[in-house]
């Protein structure tokens, strides 16, 4: 199975700047045969259920705002978020959707500084 | 609108079992795969199960394999966990999922709570 590791376990980053998130797969998740990578990102407000905010490593789920940005291929990804607001505040998950098992990151709690 | 509805939930004890249903709306459940998802108190996402839209392949998380089964009825577009000797570890809110490149549809879940 596909292990997927995220860094950091939590970050605080300020008001409008920029927070990066990490995630590592144990192996690679991109399909050749259509070349796109099976990789997802969720975000988790507190008392909610998870929200999918990328899939396909890079695509923005509908309705999401522009300020998330998710990059990477193969077995090495990143989810960016600019001009930080408040509502951002969660915890955050990579997903590999590569297989039906279906394993998330252990998840990354961004905070405001 | 996809909705998933989840029940089901309650307090067991060590040992015993709970059968979750997942009432699903909105969209062609019978060409579909589906999956549960779980969340411990405080804890991270955990993949559980998965069941093929025509039942023909399932695959479980290492944790659950043995005890927990996935099943479905396309004709009352139902996903259903059967949890069977449940351990304290098993505590959390179960979430069911539709298959596709990312889980666009979440329900509120239901809790399960294992404890003597």
């Amino acid at each position: 199975d596909i292990v997927m590791t995220q860094s950091p376990d939590s970050l605080a980053v300020s008001l409008g700047e920029r927070a990066t998130i990490n995630c590592k797969s144990s192996q690679s998740v991109l399909f050749n045969s259509n070349n796109k990578n099976y990789l997802s990102w969720y975000q988790q407000k507190a008392g909610q259920p998870p929200k999918l905010l990328i899939y396909w490593a890079s695509t923005r789920e509908s309705g999401v705002p522009d300020r998330f940005s998710g990059s990477g291929s193969g077995t090495d990804f990143t989810l960016t978020i600019s001009n930080l607001q408040a509502e951002d505040v969660a915890v955050y998950y990579c997903q590999s959707t590569y297989t039906h098992v279906r394993s998330f990151g252990q998840g990354t709690r961004l905070e405001i500084k | 609108q996809v909705q998933l509805v989840e029940s089901g939930g309650g307090v067991v004890q060590p040992g015993g079992s709970l059968r979750l249903s997942c009432a699903a709306s909105g969209f062609p459940f019978s060409t579909l795969g589906m999956h549960w998802i779980r969340q411990a108190p405080g804890k991270g996402l955990e993949w559980v199960a998965f069941l093929r839209h025509d039942g023909s392949d399932k695959d479980y998380g290492d944790s659950v394999k043995g005890r927990f089964t996935i099943s479905r009825d396309n004709s009352k577009n139902t996903v259903y966990l059967q949890m069977n000797s449940l351990r304290t570890e098993d505590t959390a809110v179960y979430y069911c999922v539709k298959d596709g490149t990312g889980y666009d549809h979440w329900g509120q879940g239901t809790l399960v709570t294992v404890s003597s």
